[in-house]
């Protein structure tokens, strides 16, 4: 079967750095994405690995290590604004189409 | 670049109506089109894949006769949730992809609220 775990809430003052961990299992593995989605809105795209490693844009970097099928989001210098649900989705790629596979979401809470 | 658009962004109806909900890419053509669902505080669920011009890929457990995409253009999916129910009540969102990026991108959502 199909899943991919996150912790479901994750606190964290201004400024500081705070890590969200991804472990998967799933049929097919493409690449690993991350969503940031504030209640009620879209998802919005963030950072995108398909090979092991750091991938870093800005404040928030994410990781991949395949071999383990995890991966993590970090985010740094928190800001009030980044209080969000984030998601690790698979891309799976199955009859030649790209196939995104969510996870169960991290609610981040931001405090001043 | 790369906006997708939802119509209605909410929609209440009655028990055993029809509701017809647009996804649009605005400024990009999208070769393929997802529909997702996303009951509160939980994860997007995916239902089905659709693709400009053929029949929609439906999940396990979707029920194509219950939820009718049409993918009539590169440019709009639409999603007809037939004889909505109170337990369809969700929010569903759709997102577009042009196949060359390896990124999909998110139209705003639409809430239905079945009474």
């Amino acid at each position: 079967g199909q899943s991919l775990e996150q912790p479901s809430e994750v606190t964290a003052v201004e400024g500081a750095i705070v890590q969200i961990n991804c472990t998967y299992q799933t049929s097919g593995f493409y690449g690993l994405s991350w969503y940031q989605q504030h209640d009620g809105g879209a998802p919005t795209f963030l950072s995108y690995n398909a090979l092991d490693g750091l991938e870093e844009t800005g404040r928030f970097s994410s990781f991949l290590s395949r071999s383990d099928s995890y991966g993590y989001l970090l985010l740094q210098e928190l800001q009030m604004k980044d209080s969000a649900s984030y998601f690790c989705a698979v891309r799976e790629r199955p009859m030649g189409f790209q196939k995104l596979v969510f996870g169960t979401g991290t609610r981040l809470l931001v405090s001043p | 670049g790369a906006v997708v658009s939802q119509h209605p962004s909410r929609v209440i109806c009655k028990s055993g109506t029809s509701v017809k909900i647009e996804c649009r890419s605005l400024d990009f053509q999208a070769t393929t089109m997802f529909w997702y669902r996303q009951f509160p505080k939980q994860s997007l669920m995916l239902m089905a894949t659709s693709n400009e011009g053929s029949k929609a890929t439906y999940e396990q457990g979707v029920e194509k006769d219950k939820f009718l995409i049409n993918h009539a253009s590169l440019t709009l999916s639409t999603l007809t949730v037939t004889s909505a129910h109170p337990e369809d009540s969700s929010f569903y969102i759709c997102s577009a992809s042009t196949g060359f990026v390896n990124e999909q991108f998110f139209g705003p959502g639409t809430r239905l609220t079945v009474l």
